[in-house]
């Protein structure tokens, strides 16, 4: 079974600056996706960035960015010009590819606050 | 708008009550999954249909149950309720095949048990 683990429960940083959040998993497939996922006070899921695990690449979506180190199994979120609406919880996740469906595994979280 | 839509939003009930949630899919999705997540914790996997089938299975109590109809829309099932299971359940949807690994997330139903 896959694990993922982020090992900051909390983190905070002062706005326009830059944070990093930290996430390792634990798998022995080959092929998979990474997922963060914002979770704000009003506990919507949303999607912040995707990561394949083929690519070598490192996936970016406008402030965020990640760190994928397939051999490590680490993947960690990146977020610069931080702004007070990006305080959330953060869920780092992992979806194996299999013909069983896309379910996704997801790691005990880190609350963000970004302070003014 | 992610397109996932559940009800209830909001549901109190008394413990060894039994009560309901509903999951209406994107249009075109055939995978449902339920997740429950409790206060200030990760999003744990319960259970996953395709097209009418059950999929997958997680950590689902034996007391919990669910469904999906002909139509594609699912129901979560919880019956015995106990204070423990005061959560938030989402419900998240995918399309055929592997396409872009992404699940959409409704707002999820939040149960309070008293």
């Amino acid at each position: 079974a896959q694990t993922v683990t982020q090992s900051q429960p909390e983190m905070s940083v002062q706005e326009a600056e830059t944070v990093t959040l930290s996430c390792t998993y634990d798998t022995s497939e080959n092929n998979y996706y990474l997922f963060w996922y914002k979770q704000p006070p009003s506990r919507q899921m949303i999607l912040v960035i995707r990561q394949e695990a083929y690519k070598q690449q490192n996936a970016t979506e406008n402030r965020f960015s990640v760190n994928f180190q397939k051999a490590a199994k680490s993947f960690s979120l990146k977020i610069s010009d931080s702004q007070l609406g990006d305080t959330a919880m953060y869920f780092c996740a992992f979806m194996k590819q299999n013909n069983a469906g896309n379910m996704l595994t997801f790691g005990g979280g880190t609350r963000l606050m970004v302070k003014p | 708008d992610s397109g996932v839509t559940q009800t209830p939003k909001h549901l109190i009930t008394a413990t060894g009550q039994r009560v309901t949630l509903r999951c209406s899919p994107r249009s075109g999705d055939l995978s449902v999954y339920w997740y429950q997540q409790s206060l200030d914790q990760g999003l744990q996997f319960l259970i996953q249909y395709y097209n009418g089938e059950e999929r997958a299975k997680g950590n689902i109590l034996e007391r919990f149950s669910a469904q999906q109809f002909p139509d594609l829309h699912s129901e979560l099932n919880l019956s015995s309720l106990e204070l423990g299971d005061s959560a938030l359940y989402f419900c998240a949807s995918s399309g055929r095949g592997w396409g872009t690994g992404e699940l959409f997330f409704g707002e999820g139903s939040r149960l309070t048990v008293l």
